[in-house]
Formats: C-alpha cells, structure tokens, sequence
C-alpha cells in the first residue's frame, strides 16, 4: 500500500513553454500533497503543501504565479511550471501524506525535467 | 528556524558490519520522526518511523529515538552493498500540516 505515481517521468520543454506533472496515490486518499525540488548532489527542497479544495501554501522565496498547484481530488495534485526556464532544469518530486500513518509521507518517483 | 543536523558522510562500513547513522533536531515540540533512504537519482523511500522515545526495529533496520536529547539515529544490521545510498533523516513540523523538516544526508558507502 501507500503508493504514490508521478507523470510524466522525465520531460524536455523549450524555454517559455509550460509543463504540467501529476502526482496521484493510488491506494490511499491524501489529505495533503507536498511538491519538492531537487538539484544534483543537494537536498530536497520544498516548494510548496497542497490540500484538497484549497489554496496551495507555498514556501518562502517560491514563486506562486510560476508554479501553480492544482489539488482537484483526494487522489490527485498537479504542478505546472509557467514560462519554463533552463534554470528551472530539476527533479521535482511530489510526496501524499494521509496513507497507514498519521505524519508519514510517500514519495512518488519524480519527474525530471530538461528545459532547452 | 527549526533544523535537522546530519554529518554528511561519507560513512563507509565493510560489509557485515552496523552503520549508525544520526540526527538531531532543533525543535522540542516535534513528535514524528522518519527516516528515508534516497538512490542516487530515485526519490526518497520512507524505511522508518518512530513516535517514542526507544528503540524500534524492523528486520535490519533499528530506529532510536531520545526526545530529552532531541536525537535520532538508524542503525543498520548485517550492511549489504545495496544498503548503499543517502539517508534522509526527517521530523515533522509542528502544525502546518505537518510538513517534514529534512536533513541533508547522510551518504552511506558499504564496501565488500
């Protein structure tokens, strides 16, 4: 159980173009979804917390209005990186908290993203 | 700012041999710990968590918690080379939706 995908795996975008990633856990309803960056070799980065039917909560120094997030459902949350930029190059990983226990987090497999 | 110390490493351990990895953390308030195990290029994988104060175990794997001292270590039995990787110790934010406050790392290194 707890399982958490992620789509697409990796993509290539132009500089300027949009991406869109999906988080969704398949075997349990996630109260709450957290996207993160990672850049080679550092740490992970949260980005941003996101509950069902209400506004995401974005760390310090995110922009809100370059990476929107989108929770729709208890089983699905979307980031789209507007204007997408060779400095936005990283892997992004969503997490989904609600599963067996009350605090954990699984991670889904993340999706690395290339911006030419 | 609440934080999570980890030594970087590398730690290197022979295999067969117990890796002790440890973690301290900043905030006294804070109740939930984890810790994750990350491949190089693979998103973290949850292999422990533990709520009190103790040790808890899980076949290799055995999580120590000391609130008092605001420490948390993993030990990892009989190490293997696949036990190899970055180990993420985590702790849980008090409110906020209880959002993971990550340390760095710890890299792993179990030779033959």
């Amino acid at each position: 159980g707890a399982v958490v995908s992620q789509h697409p795996s990796w993509v290539i975008c132009k500089s300027g173009t949009s991406v869109k990633i999906e988080c969704r856990s398949l075997d349990f309803q996630a109260t709450t979804m957290f996207w993160y960056r990672q850049f080679p070799k550092q740490s992970l980065m949260l980005m941003a917390t996101s509950n069902e039917g209400s506004k995401a909560t974005y760390e310090q120094g995110v922009e809100k209005d370059k990476f929107l997030i989108n929770h729709a459902s208890l089983t699905l949350s979307t980031l789209t990186v507007t204007s997408a930029h060779p400095e936005d190059s990283s892997f992004y990983i969503c997490s989904a908290r609600g599963g067996r226990g009350e605090d954990e987090q699984y991670f889904g497999p993340g999706t690395r993203l290339t911006v030419t | 700012q609440k934080e999570v110390e980890q030594n970087s490493g590398p730690l290197s351990v022979p295999e067969g041999a117990i890796a002790s990895l440890n973690c301290t953390y900043s905030d006294r308030v804070s109740q939930s710990f984890f810790w994750y195990r990350q491949y190089s290029g693979k998103s973290p994988e949850l292999i422990m968590s533990i709520y009190s104060n103790g040790d808890k175990e899980d076949g290799r794997f055995t999580a120590q918690l000391n609130k008092a001292s605001q420490y948390v270590s993993l030990l990892i039995r009989d190490s293997q080379p696949s036990d190899s990787a970055t180990y993420l110790c985590a702790v849980a934010a008090w409110g906020g939706y209880n959002k993971l406050i990550f340390g760095a790392g710890t890299r792993l290194a179990v030779h033959p």
